[in-house]
């Protein structure tokens, strides 16, 4: 049982280039989410995606795209990498059913961690 | 939106000794959620919980609604406790998780 997969772990990109984070779970949640984790920060909300289908921004969501292509996959894409863009990517996925709180619990990829020159 | 402060934001301490973080938020919540973020980076769900308290193994977790705060405590601290311990809570009315900054610990041998 994988969980929740993220690739890459490591990218390097120049200014302006594009590129797209892939997430991938196998735990049939119904919630996933994309995260951004800054020296001396706590992680911030870039997307979010309820269900299949939708899709709504979070804390910080600027620069940023989201797809949710199925119920397994959520996928970032940066389309104009900047400098500002440089953090640590996390991927997570939860069942998020109001009724339980277990449910709601998040299971977190490994990360990506980004650097843009 | 909701505050979370987390102390002590460092903490190193000597294996064997009994270990607390504090959590703070400023906004009454539906649920708080401790995780454990390793040196490698990967980030692990510890507890969830509403009220009372909670244990797993030599990790104990509490919460009190009425003062916004909970705690987590580690028994007997190992150096494979090391590690940045983070506080989230999960506001009313959403599935949205607000952190804190985290709290890095370090158990000498």
């Amino acid at each position: 049982n994988a969980g929740v997969t993220q690739t890459p772990k490591f990218q390097v990109l120049k200014t302006g280039q594009s590129m797209t984070l892939q997430c991938a779970q196998d735990m049939n949640h119904n919630s996933m989410y994309w995260y951004r984790q800054d020296p001396g920060m706590g992680l911030r909300l870039i997307y979010y995606s309820a269900s299949e289908g939708t899709t709504d921004k979070g804390e910080v969501p600027n620069g940023y795209n989201v797809s949710r292509l199925n119920k397994r996959e959520f996928s970032l894409r940066l389309e104009s990498a900047a400098p500002s863009q440089t953090s640590v990517y996390f991927c997570a996925s939860s069942e998020a059913q109001v009724t339980s709180l277990a449910k709601n619990i998040q299971y977190f990829g490994a990360g990506t961690r980004l650097s843009v020159l | 939106k909701n505050e979370v402060e987390q102390s002590p934001q460092n903490l190193t301490a000597q294996e064997g000794e009994f270990i607390t973080i504090n959590c703070s938020y400023s906004v009454g919540i539906s649920a708080l959620h401790w995780l454990q973020q390793h040196p490698g980076g990967g980030i692990v769900s510890l507890f969830m919980l509403s009220s009372g308290k909670k244990k797993h193994g030599r990790l104990i977790a509490t919460i009190n609604i009425q003062e916004k705060h909970s705690s987590l405590h580690i028994t007997a601290s190992h150096p494979r406790d090391s590690a940045v311990y983070i506080c989230a809570v999960k506001n009313f009315g959403n599935e949205k998780l607000t952190f804190g900054t985290g709290t890095r610990l370090t158990i000498i041998p």
